[in-house]
C-alpha cells in the first residue's frame, strides 16, 4: 500500500518559475527521499533528508522535513524544461532492523513549459 | 557504466507464459530489491535481498513470483504462468546499508535501474 500522498498529483509551470511539491506520510520515519522519474524511465535519486534534520539543499534543490506534521515539501528553483518530469516521495520507516523497502507516494507529475 | 542495469528493457508475452528478468546491481551494493510500478503509480516493494538472503516478500508476491540472488551479486525474478494484471514497469534497485556513527539508523539510499517494461496479452 502507498504510505503518502504527493500534492498537487500535477504541477504545470512556466520555465523560469518556481515548483513546489509536499508529500505526507503516516508512520514514523527514519529517513525521507525525494525521486524523480522521466516517463516510462527508471528513477533518480534526489536528495535524502533524515529524520533529524529540517532542511537540505543540493543546487536548485531544497528538501524540507517536519515530522511533528508528518510532511515534507520539495522546492525546484528557477525550473527548466528539463525539470519536466514525476516526482515521488519515498519513506524509510525502518530504525535498524532488517527491513529497508521504500514505500512511496503517487507522485506529482511536473510539466515546465519553456 | 557503474549503474543498475536490467534485462530485458521490454517483454511482451502471451498470457500462462513463465518470464525472468534479470538485475545486476552496483557492484558493491549489498542489498538488492525488486519493486512493481503500474501506470500512474508509485513503485510498490515485491522483495529484496542482503547478499544472498531474501530478507523480506511483500504479499504482492504471489506463490508464482520468485526470485533469486544466487551469489549475492545479480539477482532474477521470474513469473509463472502470467496474467494481464502482471503488466507492469519491473523495478530493481540496489543500495549500500551501513550504520552511520551518531545517525538516527542507517541510510538506504537506493540506486533504480531503467526498469523491465512487462506487457501480458
Amino acid at each position: 500500500s502507498q504510505q503518502g500522498e504527493e500534492d498537487p498529483q500535477a504541477l504545470s509551470i512556466q520555465e523560469g518559475e518556481n515548483a513546489t511539491m509536499n508529500c505526507s506520510y503516516k508512520t514514523s520515519i527514519n529517513n525521507l527521499q525525494w525521486y524523480r522519474q522521466n516517463s516510462g524511465r527508471g528513477l533518480v535519486h534526489l536528495i535524502l533528508i533524515r529524520s533529524n534534520e529540517r532542511e537540505k539543499h543540493s543546487g536548485r534543490l531544497r528538501v524540507t522535513l517536519d515530522t511533528s506534521k508528518k510532511s515534507s515539501s520539495l522546492l525546484i528553483t528557477a525550473s527548466r524544461a528539463a525539470d519536466t518530469a514525476s516526482y515521488f516521495c519515498a519513506t524509510d520507516g525502518n530504525y535498524g532492523g532488517s527491513q529497508g523497502n521504500l514505500i512511496f507516494g503517487k507522485g506529482t507529475k511536473l510539466s515546465v513549459k519553456p | 557504466d557503474t549503474g543498475v542495469s536490467q534485462d530485458p528493457r521490454h517483454k511482451i508475452t502471451k498470457r500462462g507464459q513463465n518470464v525472468t528478468f534479470r538485475c545486476d546491481p552496483i557492484s558493491e551494493h549489498n542489498r538488492l530489491y525488486w519493486y512493481r510500478q503500474t501506470l500512474g503509480q508509485g513503485p510498490e516493494f515485491l522483495t529484496y535481498f542482503q547478499n544472498e538472503a531474501q530478507l523480506e516478500k511483500s504479499r504482492l508476491l504471489s506463490d508464482r513470483f520468485s526470485a533469486e540472488r544466487p551469489k549475492g551479486s545479480f539477482s532474477t525474478l521470474e513469473i509463472q504462468r502470467t496474467e494481464q494484471g502482471d503488466s507492469a514497469m519491473y523495478l530493481c534497485a540496489s543500495s549500500l546499508v551501513s550504520l552511520l556513527a551518531g545517525g538516527p539508523g542507517y541510510h538506504n539510499e537506493q540506486f533504480f535501474g531503467p526498469g523491465t517494461r512487462l506487457t501480458v496479452l
